[in-house]
């Protein structure tokens, strides 16, 4: 059973907007949360994390949001760039013995 | 250039021919995984390790072997492939948590 969920396959948004990609959890040990960016070809990179002892950290552009009484993961771009455009997968791991990931969301930034 | 690398990139064989795809890691990270990412399943774990000589089964290790006999090694092998393991496969390190994995470039495995 998938214990990390991305319910929204893609996304699209005008450049200069925001983009809000969501991430669902089900275990409650969960204690480090991340996301990920995914060119094709290319293996996933590291863009943001959090550790379930705060609700939000932000990193330039990139903020990501925990509300652990609702199982619930988000990152917000803002503002979108074409460049963003790709998939984003959030992981999530139990003091880091085993990382669990999205199904993934692809975003597409229009310019 | 602190990177994870995998090989091949690309991969094409048959049912039964065992095959071993290489991982290294220059970063002297002491947690070495591997994934496959496959279309609407995103990316699941097939071992994991914690450091040398220590690995364990992640979610999908059915027909799968690795060994961690060097910190900087974590080969994942095939020892009869079959088509349901016709995939792409990252290779990932870590420092450990809290910090973030690492990932290889992927090697796409076709098994016919």
């Amino acid at each position: 059973d998938q214990q990390v969920k991305q319910n929204s396959p893609s996304l699209s948004v005008q450049e200069g907007r925001i983009s809000i990609l969501n991430c669902d959890y089900t275990n409650s040990m969960f204690d480090y949360f991340l996301w990920y960016k995914k060119y094709p070809a290319e293996g996933p990179t590291f863009l943001i994390s959090i550790s379930s002892i705060k609700d939000k950290n932000e990193d330039g552009r990139f903020t990501v949001f925990l509300n652990k009484s609702a199982k619930h993961l988000s990152l917000h771009i803002v503002p979108s760039q074409p460049g963003d455009s790709a998939v984003y997968f959030c992981a999530a791991s139990a003091r880091g013995n085993q990382f669990y990931f999205g199904t993934g969301t692809s975003l597409t930034v229009i310019p | 250039e602190a990177q994870v690398t995998q090989n091949p990139r690309y991969l094409i064989t048959v049912t039964g021919k065992k095959l071993t795809v290489t991982c290294s890691q220059n970063m002297n990270h002491e947690y070495m995984s591997w994934y496959r990412q496959d279309p609407g399943l995103g990316l699941r774990q097939i071992y994991y390790s914690m450091n040398v000589e220590v690995t364990d089964k992640g979610d999908v290790p059915e027909g799968y072997k690795v060994s961690r006999k060097e910190k900087r090694n974590f080969p994942l092998i095939l020892e009869s492939p079959s088509p349901n393991q016709t995939s792409l496969y990252f290779c990932a390190s870590s420092l450990g948590q809290p910090n973030p994995l690492h990932f290889g470039n992927g090697t796409r495995l076709t098994v016919t």
